[in-house]
């Protein structure tokens, strides 16, 4: 079936520095949406896009779809953003069901 | 815009009894999702609707879940006979289609089976 996979599984940064974090799916007919989530708390869409690169904020996503994966870049990061981001392919222009990856927990420390 | 409400929030039942949880998906949005997290499974697809109908349901437990759409301002999921293995959290999201179809989330159920 269709698979997404995350790394890393957990992220340690000092606040001020980036984060890379990588999504890789099995199939190349997908747009990706990044979710964050506090544990115990909902789930907020930070970025849907099918291929390139989409920035919001301190929020970049970029998906190269032909070699399915995907990436989001959180730069200068902060305390607030501790917490879970999920990445989930979708079909790229229409209504379909989400798969999910299992999730990168980043915590950024003073 | 009130998001994707869902209700209740938290729901203990005993094992063998019925549980109903409610979802509002957001004024406009013409497809309604249904999934569940756990901490072992992670979040997994149940079903979902478009303009009411039931478009996808490869998720659902054959047995004792069953989901409905009766009207475009919300959606119902039923399980009977809920065995402690049901406990999790489940998600409701709903989507307008537009763009990129993304899905926006409700706060989710807390079921816990004892």
């Amino acid at each position: 079936g269709q698979q997404v996979q995350q790394s890393p599984a957990s992220l340690v940064l000092q606040e001020g520095e980036n984060a890379e974090l990588q999504c890789n799916f099995s199939s190349t007919a997908t747009r990706l949406q990044w979710f964050y989530q506090r544990p115990g708390g909902s789930l907020v869409s930070l970025l849907s896009n099918p291929s390139g690169t989409k920035h919001t904020g301190r929020l970049t996503s970029t998906t190269v779809t032909k070699e399915r994966r995907g990436s989001l870049h959180i730069s200068s990061s902060q305390i607030t953003d501790s917490g879970t981001y999920l990445c989930a392919m979708g079909n790229p222009s229409s209504f379909s069901k989400l798969v999910f990856g299992q999730g990168t927990s980043l915590s950024v420390v003073p | 815009n009130a998001g994707v409400i869902q209700t209740p929030r938290h729901k203990v039942t005993g094992k063998g009894q019925e549980a109903t949880l409610w979802c509002e998906p957001i004024s406009g949005h013409s497809a309604v999702f249904w999934y569940r997290q756990t901490i072992v499974q992670g979040l997994e697809f149940l079903t979902y609707f478009r303009n009411q109908a039931p478009i996808d349901d490869s998720g659902m437990p054959k047995e004792r879940f069953s989901a409905q759409m009766p009207n475009q301002s919300h959606s119902t999921l039923k399980i009977q006979s809920t065995q402690p293995q049901d406990s999790a959290v489940y998600l409701c999201a709903s989507s307008s289609g537009l763009g990129y179809a993304e899905q926006f989330f409700g706060p989710g159920t807390r079921l816990t089976v004892l």
